[in-house]
């Protein structure tokens, strides 16, 4: 199974903050990578999808770069409603298999 | 608008089966695969499989491989997903989750999801 490790598992961050989250694959994954946000209490949402599409809806805050291996999603200036838990995931190989997440708190 | 509405919470004893539904609409059934998640409590997601509503083809994470069924009616824009053995690791929050026809899967959009107990 292709392993997905992100860093940090949680953060503090306030609001206007720049934020990055990184999300390893444990092999080469080409770009199928994807980003949810879910904040406590409700269901996972598609932020971004191969590596840096954003998914209809979304602000434009939020960016995804990165290939191979290594990805990052990027939230430019957080806002309240961000403060959530971030996932990756990757759709190279089957299973596909999710980051353990990054809590993003308020500072 | 696209909408996954799924079954109510389930309470079941070990070794019991259950099985939820998501029922679609907003969209053409038979064009995007359905996929099932799950999520124990303050955990993370968990990939369960996939089903073709097109034609009912499935894939399994060999995890769930031996005990997981995945089904679908057309007639209703449903999807099925059975779950048999249970134990108390079982215990979390299952979601249907929509995912394009493709190599490139992801999930969108989710149902609320259906909170599965196990305990004796």
């Amino acid at each position: 199974d292709i392993q997905m490790t992100q860093s940090p598992s949680s953060l503090s961050a306030s609001v206007g903050d720049r934020v990055t989250i990184t999300c390893r694959a444990s092999q080469n994954i080409s770009t199928y990578l994807n980003w949810y946000q879910q904040t406590p209490g409700k269901v996972p949402k598609l932020l971004i999808y191969a590596v840096s599409s954003l998914q209809g809806g979304v602000p434009s805050r939020f960016s995804g770069s990165g290939s191979g291996t290594d990805f990052t999603l990027t939230i430019s200036r957080l806002q309240p409603e961000d403060f959530a838990t971030y996932y990756c995931q990757q759709s190279y190989g089957a299973p596909l298999t999710f980051g353990g997440g990054t809590k993003v708190e308020i500072k | 608008q696209v909408l996954l509405v799924q079954s109510g919470a389930e309470v079941k004893k070990p070794g019991a089966s259950v099985k939820v539904s998501c029922k679609a609409s907003g969209y053409t059934f038979t064009n995007y695969y359905m996929h099932w998640v799950r999520q124990a409590s303050g955990q993370g997601l968990e990939w369960m499989g996939i089903i073709n509503p097109s034609g009912g083809s499935t894939t399994y994470a060999q995890k769930f491989q031996a005990r997981v069924t995945m089904t679908r009616d057309t007639s209703t824009n449903t999807v099925y997903m059975e779950l048999s053995s249970l134990r108390s690791e079982d215990t979390a929050i299952y979601y249907c989750a929509r995912g394009p026809y493709g190599s490139r899967r992801w999930f969108d959009p989710w149902g609320q999801g259906t909170l599965v107990t196990v305990s004796s």
